[in-house]
Order: structure tokens, then sequence, then C-alpha cells
């Protein structure tokens, strides 16, 4: 059956450091997305991509980049881990064309910066 | 801003009763709208799609009304199953591709 992994689920890393966040799809979608969610703000959408090569920044991208070099993995990295990036990551995709009844998502990674 | 509003909660229920979530969203220009449904510590999943027509399946029942930019979900009959956080989502189309705007959540907690 086709699915959407994220590893790892689980990360304590320090401040300052460089972490990658591994997003793993098999429905051949396009549209691949990154998402935060913390307590009182729900999901935020930090990066996403609609296909190869391609990737956008979306309403709180700031200390994140992805980069998009196959259709089946979108990475996520935090370029020097600050403690306000502590939360709860979730990746999605979804097929090129709306509406988009068809976006799963990844299991999440909970990702804590010390 | 692109905004999805609606009611935190949580609410509290007894099995058995009907219970009914709004949501606002901002942009008029939104195309499509779905509720998800998020169990503690998962990831979000797709409840059901809402049309403008109103929908149903089974216990739960969804309506869009564009004038007043306004959704809803009613759940008749709550089963302790039903715990969760209910998300309103919004779709806007850019260009030829969709992007999704969630709401907060709602907290539904059913007790027996």
């Amino acid at each position: 059956d086709a699915e959407i992994t994220q590893s790892p689920r689980h990360k304590i890393t320090e401040t300052g450091r460089q972490v990658t966040l591994a997003c793993h799809q098999t429905w051949n979608h396009n549209n691949m997305f990154w998402y935060r969610q913390d307590l009182g703000h729900g999901l935020r959408l930090i990066h996403y991509s609609y296909g190869v090569q391609d990737t956008n920044k979306g309403e709180v991208s700031d200390g994140y980049s992805v980069s998009r070099s196959n259709t089946e993995d979108l990475p996520l990295t935090l370029e020097s881990a600050a403690s306000s990036q502590t939360s709860v990551y979730f990746c999605a995709s979804s097929p090129s064309v709306p509406p988009s009844s068809r976006t799963f998502f990844g299991q999440g990674t909970r990702l804590t910066v010390v | 801003r692109k905004e999805v509003e609606q009611d935190p909660g949580p609410f509290n229920v007894p099995e058995g009763a009907t219970v009914a979530f709004n949501c606002t969203y901002s942009n008029s220009a939104s195309q499509s709208f779905f509720w998800y449904r998020q169990d503690c510590r998962k990831e979000p999943k797709l409840l059901m799609s809402v049309y403008s027509s109103g929908n149903e399946d089974g216990r739960f029942t969804a309506q869009l009304n564009r004038a007043s930019q306004y959704i809803s979900l009613l759940i008749r009959d709550s089963k302790l199953s039903d715990s969760a956080t209910y998300l309103c989502v919004a779709e806007y189309y850019g260009g030829s591709q969709g992007n999704l705007i969630f709401g907060k959540g709602t907290k539904l907690s059913v007790k027996p």
C-alpha cells in the first residue's frame, strides 16, 4: 500500500546544530508539504513543493529549508536549531490537481531543541 | 490574511449526545472545505469533505454556507471513540494548485 513516512519520529538536538527531518511518500504525489504544529497555533505551513526542483516558502519558513530532488522525498533542514523550533512536524502529500481531498499526512516528528 | 477560525472548546459531552462545531473562513476565494480529525499525538486524517449542498456520512453531517463564509459539523449519537480534535480546513487555489489553511481545532471529549 502507498504511504507517507517520516523519520525520525522523535529527536532531541542541541541549539545551533543542523537537523534534517526526512519525509518519503510512495503515492507518486507531485505536491509535498511541511507543517509544524504548536499548542495555540494549529498547523502552520513551513515549506511546500509542487514538483521536482520546485520549492516555496510557507507562513513560517524562517530558519528552515527544503530541497526536492525526486518525487518521493522532501527533507526539511533546520539550519541552526533554536528552542523556538521545538515542535511537532508533519509532512503531507497530495496529487497535483485540487481539491486536496486526497492529502495524506505522515505520522509526525517530535523535535525538541535543548 | 487567509484565516480559518474555530471555537477551541473543549466540548465535553455524554455518550449519545448531539454536538455541533462551527467554523468561519475569512477569504471568500476559498474553493474547497474539509473537516479533519486528529487524535492525540497522531497525524490529521480526513473526516469528510464539505459541499455547498450539505453532505452526510453516517452520524456526521457537514454544511457550508458560502454567503456567510461558515462551515459546520454535526455529530449525532456521540461515541467514546469520537473523542478527538476536529480541524476545519479551507483550500485556496493558487493557479492550478491548492493550499490548505487549517483552523486551530476544536477538542471534543465524549464521556460515558
